[in-house]
């Protein structure tokens, strides 16, 4: 099963918004609501941001925000700060009972 | 609050074998799945696999058959992942994560406590 499609890089300066988009098929995030996105600083472990397409863990930022339309999901965030500059990972349930994750997004803050 | 501390950098020589431990605290460990997952040099997250620390099953990723096994020991907390028959391809950093998901349900796959990572380097 291939990966879900992310961009390799999207950039932004601070204080604009930006949107890292998913893309899936009727396997996973076309059928399931379970997606979720992960930030991912170098040299550390993934730190989940959103699950279930909108909800935040306690402790995250309501600068991060999630969406689904049809078989793309999308993660924007507000208000983007310099600490915010990382890889950004989707995830989904699919079909076989697996998660499948999209190839990341590096972001950029300049 | 919740932790979860993995073993140290392992090197290995190809078709050798690797054992990483994943020790937890702050919660009740019976009560959360635990997933074993990867990511190569400069690549993405790939999920390996599963397991239900309250009755010891697990389910795995089908590329991985004949060569995972995931164990637990309740007496501390901690759960194992094994690979056999090591390749070169299975260099990486390996990250234990606890489930958002309590085991009376089933998992959603949503990874909300991660270990620290072990790099594991296969190379003659």
């Amino acid at each position: 099963q291939s990966a879900l499609t992310q961009p390799a890089s999207v950039s932004g300066s601070p204080g604009q918004s930006i949107s890292i988009s998913c893309t899936g098929t009727n396997n996973d995030i076309g059928t399931y609501n379970f997606v979720s996105w992960y930030q991912q600083r170098p040299g550390t472990a993934p730190q989940l941001l959103i699950y279930q397409v909108v909800n935040r863990p306690s402790g995250v930022p309501d600068r991060f925000s999630g969406s689904k339309s049809a078989y793309a999901a999308s993660l924007t965030i507000s208000g983007l700060q310099a600490e915010d500059e990382a890889d950004y990972y989707c995830a989904s349930y699919t079909r076989n009972n697996t998660p499948i994750f999209g190839g990341g997004t590096k972001l950029t803050v300049v | 609050q919740v932790q979860l501390v993995q073993s140290g950098a392992e090197v290995k020589k190809p078709g050798a074998s690797v054992k990483v431990s994943c020790k937890t605290s702050g919660y009740t460990f019976n009560s959360f799945y635990i997933h074993w997952l990867r990511q190569a040099p400069g690549q993405g997250l790939e999920w390996m696999g599963i397991i239900n620390p309250y009755n010891g099953d697990t389910r795995h990723a089908q590329k991985l058959q004949g060569r995972i096994t995931m164990t637990r020991d309740t007496s501390t907390a901690t759960v194992y992942m094994e690979l056999k028959s090591l390749k070169s391809e299975d260099t990486a950093v390996y990250f234990c994560a606890r489930d958002r998901t309590v085991v009376l349900a089933a998992t959603e796959y949503y990874f909300g406590f991660w270990g620290q990572g072990t790099q594991l380097t296969v190379s003659t």
